[in-house]
């Protein structure tokens, strides 16, 4: 079974540019998942897909968003690059479960450095 | 807002020993999940043990076992029997029984010296 597949694993862009990270999730998950991890810093809760739709948002500006793709692969869009954007941005994906807990498969990250 | 900490930026085992990573959490929810994630420098997040709160008994996963605490929200890690592949940093996450989101600590970067 493949895992969860990031693309493109490193990334080097100008402040002030824009930029997408794909995520293809693991067959049969149906949610992705979204953590930007900064140096230093844990995880932090970015943002949920579920059947296509944007279903929890983290604390970041609206400059971030993305969007799921009917098979169900996910891009992560971030505009107007700042130099604190710069970090290693994690995909997940899961069942999606209306109770109980389908765990998170994380895919290798891509790093993004903001210059 | 759930918090977690984990308030051992590092620490170093020996191979062969034990050693124990501390974290700590704070919920007004009596339901939830709690798990200890690990990453190596291949940067892919590994879950190593997770524990249901409704559970008394303390989760284990092989070298891996956990020291819940539900009254004092403390959630620790042991790893028995050291290995030098267990050098990673180790994340501590909270999630709610009705939630999404995993909720994660700061980390805690293990070495193993030979």
């Amino acid at each position: 079974e493949a895992g969860v597949t990031q693309s493109p694993t490193h990334l080097i862009k100008t402040r002030g540019q824009q930029v997408t990270l794909r995520c293809s999730p693991i067959s049969g998950h149906t949610s992705v998942y979204w953590y930007q991890q900064a140096l230093g810093l844990g995880l932090q809760f970015l943002l949920w897909y579920d059947e296509g739709e944007e279903r929890n948002r983290g604390n970041f500006p609206p400059r971030f968003s993305g969007r799921q793709f009917p098979n169900y692969s996910s891009e992560l869009n971030v505009n107007a690059l700042e130099l604190e954007d710069s970090a290693l941005y994690l995909c997940a994906s899961s069942f999606r479960r209306t109770g109980g807990y389908s765990p998170l498969h994380f895919g290798n990250g891509t790093r993004l450095t903001v210059t | 807002a759930q918090t977690v900490t984990q308030s051992q930026p590092e620490m170093s085992v020996q191979e062969a020993e034990t050693v124990t990573l501390s974290c700590t959490y704070d919920t007004s929810e009596s339901d939830y999940y709690l798990f200890w994630y690990k990453q190596p420098p291949s940067r892919q997040m590994i879950l190593v043990i997770r524990q249901e709160a409704y559970k008394q008994q303390n989760a284990t996963e092989n070298r891996f076992s956990v020291n819940f605490q539900k009254a004092a929200k403390s959630f620790s890690l042991k790893i028995s029997d050291s290995q030098l592949g267990d050098a990673a940093m180790y994340f501590c996450a909270y999630k709610e029984t009705s939630g999404s989101r995993l909720t994660f600590g700061e980390g805690t970067q293990l070495t193993v010296n030979p």
